[in-house]
């Protein structure tokens, strides 16, 4: 059964901070793995990530996947209020496209 | 930008009631989803959808649960005879193909099973 998890699951950091969120994976078919900010209700998609050691960036966010250790992590420089939300992990199975999703990971920027 | 609707954004049912959960994908993606998640508890896969028919299933999608695309623009997900246990919310995604392109997810029906 294909697995995520994620690390930690909740963090409280201060505006400005950087912050590093974690997930590790098993899956028997991979394809890519995602990442989604889910605020009040639809998780919004941030990246997709098929290749080891490519980062993908986006502002403030960047993402980097190491497929040999099976793990992902989500970095956000500069946290702002903005950036409260639960970041959800989720790893496609190229079998069958099936998403499993992490348990998420709650962050809350305070002012 | 185009995107995914999803009616009703809140439903309260009784016990033993059908529902109908109603979605739009994006109009050029080929590909549907139902996920679900319960307060608290991760994102669950149900069902996945194309050309007609449905292509995976979890666990979670038994009998009672069914899917449909009765015009080419909606898809639907019937609970038959709703249970406590059904009470979550129900995301719709779409994308463009089977292994490309981000999923895109709705803005979720919450069903509240009384």
């Amino acid at each position: 059964e294909d697995k995520v998890v994620q690390s930690p699951l909740s963090l409280v950091v201060h505006e400005g901070d950087t912050v590093t969120l974690n997930c590790s994976y098993e899956v028997t078919n991979f394809r890519s793995l995602l990442w989604y900010k889910q605020e009040k209700k639809a998780p919004t998609f941030l990246f997709m990530l098929t290749s080891s050691g490519i980062e993908k960036k986006s502002g403030r966010l960047s993402s980097i996947l190491d497929k040999k250790e099976l793990f992902s992590i989500l970095n956000i420089t500069a946290t702002q209020t903005g950036d409260s939300a639960i970041y959800l992990c989720a790893v496609e199975n190229g079998a069958n496209s099936k998403l499993t999703f992490g348990k998420g990971i709650t962050l809350s920027v305070r002012p | 930008e185009p995107e995914v609707t999803q009616t009703p954004s809140h439903q309260v049912t009784q016990m033993g009631q059908e529902v109908i959960l109603r979605c739009v994908p994006i109009s050029n993606h080929l590909y549907f989803y139902w996920y679900r998640q319960i307060l608290g508890q991760k994102v669950e896969f149900l069902v996945s959808f194309y050309n007609n028919e449905i292509s995976e299933k979890s666990e979670i999608f038994d009998d009672q649960f069914s899917v449909e695309r009765p015009d080419g623009s909606n898809f639907t997900l019937k609970i038959r005879s709703t249970k406590l246990e059904d009470s979550a919310m129900y995301f719709c995604a779409s994308r463009e193909g089977r292994n490309t392109g981000e999923l895109f997810f709705g803005e979720g029906s919450r069903l509240t099973v009384l």
